[in-house]
């Protein structure tokens, strides 16, 4: 089974508009943590924002901002005022924190239109 | 700064040639990962390694191998180039287990062509 599920291959927003990339995943592990990661067209992988299972309020880091649904197991990533330098892929990831190992997603690729 | 560095941006091999991709980091990390990205179907992992001398296979081993000889390198070889491992190759580093926030960092990454 799919660890990591990303649905949305692709994804337009207008500039200064907010956006929810979605993300479920799979685990049975009770401790684990969940992350966000962007790839401009450059093609360097550059975090975002991270999440941990145990954590009672969602994460945000400036414009970002994790939903966290932990008994729907969705950890969306919402982009808020976005702006022309988002367009990138996202990856979510997932790390269980009795393992090394992390889990990616098939990626979103997030167009912004001006 | 912390950096994660590959020894190359772009590659362009023949079928059957041995290939080494480099990558060193100097964040003083345990885990070290590497992975290949093709469209569609993200980042996958080839290999992991959690201290020196030490490795995993990852969910697709198959026709690579891998040397931890020391903390800060890790490498990954092809022994016989195949078209089918043109890709682009993405090395990541962690801190072990423990740390709660403990985030991949990645190297700019390695294209490589098989030809």
């Amino acid at each position: 089974a799919q660890k990591i599920t990303q649905t949305q291959p692709g994804m337009f927003v207008q500039e200064k508009e907010a956006v929810t990339l979605d993300c479920t995943y799979d685990t049975s592990d009770p401790s684990y943590g969940l992350f966000w990661y962007k790839q401009p067209s450059s093609g360097e992988m550059i975090f975002l924002i991270y999440q941990g299972s145990y954590d009672q309020q969602n994460a945000t880091e400036g414009r970002y901002s994790l939903n966290f649904q932990k008994a729907r197991k969705s950890a969306n990533l919402v982009i808020s005022a976005s702006q022309l330098g988002d367009s990138a892929m996202y990856f979510c990831a997932m790390r269980e924190d009795n393992f090394n190992k992390f889990y990616f997603g098939s990626g979103t690729k997030l167009n912004v239109k001006p | 700064d912390v950096k994660v560095t590959q020894s190359s941006r772009y590659l362009v091999k023949r079928t059957g040639e041995k290939v080494f991709l480099e990558c060193v980091q100097d964040m003083d990390h345990e885990n070290m990962f590497w992975y290949r990205q093709d469209p569609g179907l993200g980042l996958r992992l080839i290999y992991f390694s959690y201290d020196v001398k030490m490795k995993e296979k990852g969910d697709i081993p198959e026709g690579y191998s891998v040397s931890r000889e020391k903390k800060e390198r890790f490498s990954l070889i092809l022994e016989s180039a195949s078209t089918n491992q043109t890709s682009m190759y993405l090395c990541a580093s962690s801190v072990g287990t423990g740390v709660v926030n403990n985030e991949q960092f990645f190297g700019p990454g390695t294209r490589l062509t098989v030809l």
